[in-house]
């Protein structure tokens, strides 16, 4: 079974618009909840994280909302640009016996056009 | 530092073949992994390493074995290929010190399966 489901699949924005991607997770043990970001034929890259006693985090143009009791987080890009068309991935980890494991969401492809 | 290295970068094999992936990292990381990347289901865990010496499973470790003799090097080794395992392959570390959650990706190795 999914342990993170991520939504939409895919995500059309125009230039200077407001990306918005979602994800929802079961497991109460996860702990740590990163996104990553991948352009074509490259391996993912850690965008920004947040843990779950935060309910916001801001780096730049990305915002991570981080709603707790309802088992959800969802990434948001301001002023998206077309260098921002990438697939995103939302996960979450949890620790077992000294290891860190990602669990990941589908994935989200965004095309933000000119 | 060269990071995450894998080879090769493309492969084609025949149904019954065995081969290994091959995963290199230069920055002294504890943790290693070997996830799976298929439309739709996001990165799935195949195996990891929490260092020399000691591996474990992940989600989808059926008709892959791992060994991890140093803490540069974590194969993936495919003993039967077969249609199902036409795939991206991504290898990716992690250490114990980084921000929590993080881990570094190899530029990916594509599957073939005939």
């Amino acid at each position: 079974q999914q342990q993170v489901k991520q939504s939409p699949q895919s995500l059309i924005v125009q230039k200077g618009g407001i990306s918005i991607i979602n994800c929802a997770y079961e497991n109460t043990a996860f702990d740590y909840f990163p996104w990553y970001q991948q352009f074509p034929g490259k391996g993912p890259a850690l965008l920004i994280a947040i843990r779950p006693d935060v309910s916001e985090k801001k780096e730049g143009r990305f915002t991570i909302s981080f709603n707790k009791s309802a088992k959800q987080f969802s990434l948001h890009i301001m002023d998206s640009q077309p260098g921002d068309s990438a697939t995103y991935f939302c996960a979450a980890r949890r620790r077992i016996q000294g290891a860190q494991k990602l669990v990941f969401g589908q994935g989200t492809r965004l095309t933000i056009n000119p | 530092n060269a990071g995450v290295t894998q080879t090769p970068k493309f492969q084609v094999l025949k149904t019954g073949q065995s081969m290994t992936l091959q995963c290199a990292q230069d920055m002294n990381h504890e943790y290693m992994s070997w996830y799976r990347q298929d439309p739709g289901m996001g990165l799935r865990l195949i195996h990891y390493s929490v260092g020399a010496g000691i591996t474990d499973q992940g989600e989808v470790p059926n008709g892959y074995n791992v060994s991890r003799s140093t803490t540069e090097d974590f194969p993936l080794r495919l003993l039967s290929a077969a249609p199902s395992q036409t795939s991206v392959y991504f290898c990716a570390s992690s250490s114990a010190g980084m921000r929590v959650g993080e881990q570094y990706f190899g530029p990916g190795t594509r599957l073939t399966v005939t």
